[in-house]
């Protein structure tokens, strides 16, 4: 069954550093997405991509953010210069179509930014 | 704006009882999609249920049950005869179209459910 993966599972970076986490979505989905639960809290929206561009970012989503979808398989999240309070854990989602059909996640990234 | 209530933040219940997890949303959209996912301790997302706004029929999928009632907003759960294996964080989830058309899951606070032999 086909599946997103993401990688790596767990990353610990220290404050100031970039990372970047990595996904490849199901192969014929056209929407990505990513998500964000800090621990023992609820699972938040980021950003959304379609079609080589973002359609839509929260107000997480700042400029120490961006996604980028490098060459026909993987997705990426970079953040530049991590906070302590980025530590979370980072879904990646993909879906067929928009609202209709449901998204599926990888996953998770645990990111610990110590 | 959208927001999704999981009012109970924690379960405890005895093995093979019966449960109900609950979930009360807010949107003004005509058309919107409400999910289920569980997510287990080893901490991945996994789809349990979609409905659309315009389907109220209740659905049975062997010890899961889902009840929609467009009259209250509400999106209910119920585990049948609960088992250990069903010991997870449920998350209820509303599907509104962002900017440009693309998804956007906005959860609920999630309810954790453990089931003890």
């Amino acid at each position: 069954e086909p599946e997103v993966t993401q990688t790596p599972s767990h990353q610990v970076t220290q404050m100031g550093q970039e990372v970047i986490l990595r996904c490849v979505p199901i192969s014929n989905h056209l929407y990505f997405y990513w998500y964000r639960q800090i621990l023992g809290q609820k699972v938040e929206f980021l950003v959304s991509f379609y079609n080589n561009e973002i359609s839509e970012k929260s107000e997480i989503f700042d400029d120490q953010f961006s996604v980028e979808r490098p060459d026909g398989s993987n997705f990426t999240l970079k953040i530049r210069s991590t906070k302590l309070e980025d530590s979370a854990m980072y879904f990646c989602a993909s879906s067929e179509y928009r609202l209709n059909t449901e998204a599926f996640f990888g996953q998770g990234t645990r990111l610990t930014v110590v | 704006a959208q927001k999704v209530t999981q009012a109970q933040t924690e379960i405890s219940v005895v093995e093979k009882e019966d449960v109900t997890l609950d979930c009360v949303y807010e949107t003004r959209d005509t058309t919107y999609y409400l999910f289920w996912y569980k997510q287990p301790p080893s901490g991945e997302l996994v789809f349990l249920i979609r409905r659309n706004s315009f389907d109220e029929q209740n659905e049975i999928s062997g010890r899961y049950s889902w009840n929609f009632q467009k009259s209250t907003s509400s999106f209910n759960f119920t585990i049948t005869a609960s088992q250990v294996v069903d010991s997870a964080v449920y998350f209820c989830a509303l599907s509104t179209s962002g900017e440009k058309g693309a998804q956007k899951l906005v959860f609920g606070q999630g309810t954790r459910l453990t089931i003890n032999p």
